[in-house]
């Protein structure tokens, strides 16, 4: 009940395509769900979050969509650019100020 | 910027050495974290603090020991260290004054156990 999974693995995306990768939880006790970016060498840093509440959040490029009955969250990124290459993580939180991992996934943008 | 650094950046020690790797934080937040991230794993929970003397196992605990001796450091320590150990490790913090579960990161420790 406490696993997050991750999907796909890896994605290969042409410049100025969109980006989604897709996220999936079990526990309905989770109410918060960030995306995370990791870039080579570096910690994973917060990019977009989302609560139960809303079924989309939108900053920039980056779009959040929920759907709290199917217990799935996905992130897209729009007009993708080779800067955006990087490893993607989703994660799923709860109250007790721990968070749960999906397993990444790595994004190439073609040029 | 949340302010956290992490000691040693890189380390290669042998089998069965003791380790001890550092994060330092300079903002006063209560909860730090240790994960360890591997190829397909994502990232696991080892320990996590919620105060000075206040720590719990996450997920991956065994063969690991935490301290927090003082608000602004967080020590991981691998008592004996084995080749399966060989990751690298991140601290996080969780801002205080954020209503939600944001964490964020330092620049990780790159751990060799030969």
């Amino acid at each position: 009940q406490q696993q997050v999974k991750q999907s796909p693995q890896s994605l290969i995306v042409q410049k100025g395509g969109i980006s989604i990768i897709n996220c999936a939880y079990e526990n309905t006790a989770f109410d918060y769900f960030p995306w995370y970016q990791q870039f080579p060498g570096k910690g994973p840093a917060l990019l977009i979050a989302i609560r139960p509440d809303v079924s989309e959040k939108k900053e920039g490029r980056f779009t959040i969509s929920f759907n709290k009955s199917a217990k799935q969250f996905s992130l897209h990124i729009m007009d993708s650019q080779p800067g955006d290459s990087a490893t993607y993580f989703c994660a799923a939180g709860g109250s007790n100020y721990q968070l749960i991992w999906g397993a990444g996934t790595k994004l190439i943008i073609k040029p | 910027d949340a302010g956290i650094t992490q000691s040693p950046r890189h380390k290669v020690t042998e089998t069965g050495t003791p380790v001890t790797l550092r994060c330092h934080q300079t903002e006063n937040h209560r909860y730090m974290y240790w994960y360890r991230q591997d190829p397909g794993h994502g990232l696991r929970l080892i320990h996590y603090s919620y105060g000075v003397k206040d720590t719990d196992k996450g997920e991956v605990s065994d063969g690991y020991s935490v301290s927090r001796s003082k608000t602004e450091d967080f020590l991981l320590t691998l008592e004996s260290a084995t080749s399966s150990q060989t990751s690298v490790y991140f601290c996080a913090i969780r801002m205080n004054q954020h209503l939600y579960n944001e964490q964020f990161f330092g620049p990780g420790t790159r751990l060799t156990v030969l």
